[in-house]
């Protein structure tokens, strides 16, 4: 148990589907991350949310919007992806105030864009 | 900015063979250092981590020590074991205006035969 639980672990979805992708931490922490971990490419920052506020947007395309309601959940929503898309979608938490914070992450949801 | 290297892999052992998988960061400032591992189909989980220079982070018989002065933090192991297969990530943290966050190394895949 890692604190951070991703739902739906697995998702096959159309080019012209909508889905959002959901992530819920219960460690009390200020800030939550998605990242995107493609084959063979390093782990890539998409968003960071601190407080409930987009803090970082890393050139992410908007066909992925994010929105974190409150400090526990954070989505994805997903719409008119392509198949480069396909990867597995990593939530992370942590509480950014301290130096020696690691962050927490959730197992992820294998997202397949057919 | 600050970043992170990581030896190419795969490095690929023999079971009970000693490990050793490199890692040097560029940074201002003095960062925490991380080791994080991804076993197949899961998320990332913190290995060890070490928050000043010549800290030895260790944990599961894996062991880091923090050099400051060749700015490097290796992943070494005396005896690996079949179950040690997976993604090695090496980590440091990075000061943001809203705190800290972390910044990944592009991963190591290790295979331990038996």
């Amino acid at each position: 148990e890692t604190g951070v639980t991703q739902t739906p672990r697995h998702l096959v979805m159309g080019m012209t589907n909508k889905k959002s992708l959901k992530c819920e931490q219960h460690l009390g922490h200020n800030a939550m991350y998605w990242y995107k971990q493609s084959a063979k490419k390093p782990l890539e920052l998409m968003f960071v949310y601190s407080l409930e506020e987009r803090v970082e947007n890393n050139s992410v395309p908007s066909r992925f919007s994010p929105e974190c309601p409150n400090s526990s959940h954070l989505f994805l929503h997903l719409h008119t992806l392509q198949p480069e898309d396909s990867a597995l979608y990593l939530c992370a938490s942590s509480q950014p105030g301290q130096q020696n914070t690691e962050a927490f992450f959730g197992q992820g949801t294998r997202l397949t864009v057919v | 900015g600050n970043s992170v290297t990581q030896m190419e892999g795969p490095v690929t052992l023999s079971e009970e063979a000693f490990l050793t998988i490199n890692c040097t960061y560029t940074a201002t400032g003095y960062p925490s250092l991380f080791w994080y591992v991804q076993y197949p189909g899961e998320g990332l989980q913190l290995l060890l981590k070490a928050t000043k220079a010549d800290d030895k982070g260790s944990n599961k018989g894996f062991e880091a020590t923090y050099r400051k002065e060749t700015t490097s933090f290796h992943l070494e192991k005396g005896s690996v074991q079949v179950s040690d297969s997976a993604v090695y990530f090496c980590a440091l943290s990075d000061l943001m205006e809203y705190g800290n966050k972390l910044v990944f190394g592009a991963g190591t895949i290790l295979r331990v035969k038996s």
